[in-house]
């Protein structure tokens, strides 16, 4: 069965310094993975994806994630932490399409929420 | 702009009554979504749509139902045999394909639904 984790509830990082949200998957076969962020009461944003290709992936301010296929992780990391990146941050994952049957259906992590202090 | 918008943001309801939570999307995508949101659980999918007048059973769809009669629309009805439906509900849609941007969900911002 397919399933994310995403260990850490809480992530705390000062402003300047560089953050890391960890995620591992278990999937059959190449996952496709994919970073979410939330802001309090709002919907989720898209920030990047890997679905192949070169493991270190670059999303949208100044996120990357690299993908770490014999360790089955996708972890999040910004360089320098911003008070403005204080949020909930979602991993997911789906199978794909090469194993047939499969849809756009997400599987979601817990979530992290990531605290900036200034 | 292109776009999900859900409504309505906040509804109350009384214990015994369905309520219907509207889902339209503006960026021509043949798939949509409804996910559900509790503290500490992460997004649980309800139900899903690859294709007008078509639409599958997620992980929780107990309790709940929905319709695809156009593209544009994807309502959800919580209905009284929910047992729970205090929560955060999250509409999505996604192009249905194997291209590039395949797997990307783009969400609406949301309902909160509170049982009284």
């Amino acid at each position: 069965a397919q399933s994310v984790a995403q260990p850490e509830d809480q992530v705390n990082v000062a402003e300047g310094n560089p953050l890391t949200v960890k995620c591992t998957y278990s999937v059959s076969g190449n996952p496709y993975l994919f970073w979410y962020v939330q802001y309090p009461n709002r919907g989720l944003q898209f920030l990047l994806k890997y679905i192949t290709g070169d493991n270190l992936v670059k999303g949208s301010y100044g996120f990357e994630a690299e993908f770490n296929k014999s360790q089955t992780s996708f972890h999040l990391k910004k360089p320098s932490a911003l008070v403005s990146d204080s949020a909930l941050y979602f991993c997911a994952v789906r199978r794909a399409l090469n194993y047939g049957g499969a849809t756009n259906k997400l599987i979601f992590g817990t979530g992290t929420l990531l605290a900036v202090q200034p | 702009d292109g776009g999900i918008t859900q409504s309505p943001k906040y509804l109350f309801r009384k214990e015994g009554q369905n309520v219907t939570l509207s889902c339209e999307q503006n960026l021509n995508h043949d798939a949509m979504y409804w996910y559900r949101q509790d503290p500490g659980q992460g997004l649980r999918l309800i139900y899903y749509s690859q294709i007008v007048n078509d639409f599958q059973k997620g992980d929780i769809a107990e309790g709940y139902s929905v319709s695809r009669e156009k593209k544009e629309s994807f309502p959800l009805t919580v209905t009284s045999a929910q047992k729970n439906p205090t929560a955060f509900y999250l509409c999505a849609s996604s192009i249905n394909s194997g291209g590039p941007n395949t797997g990307e969900l783009f969400f609406g911002e949301g309902s909160r639904l509170t049982v009284l």
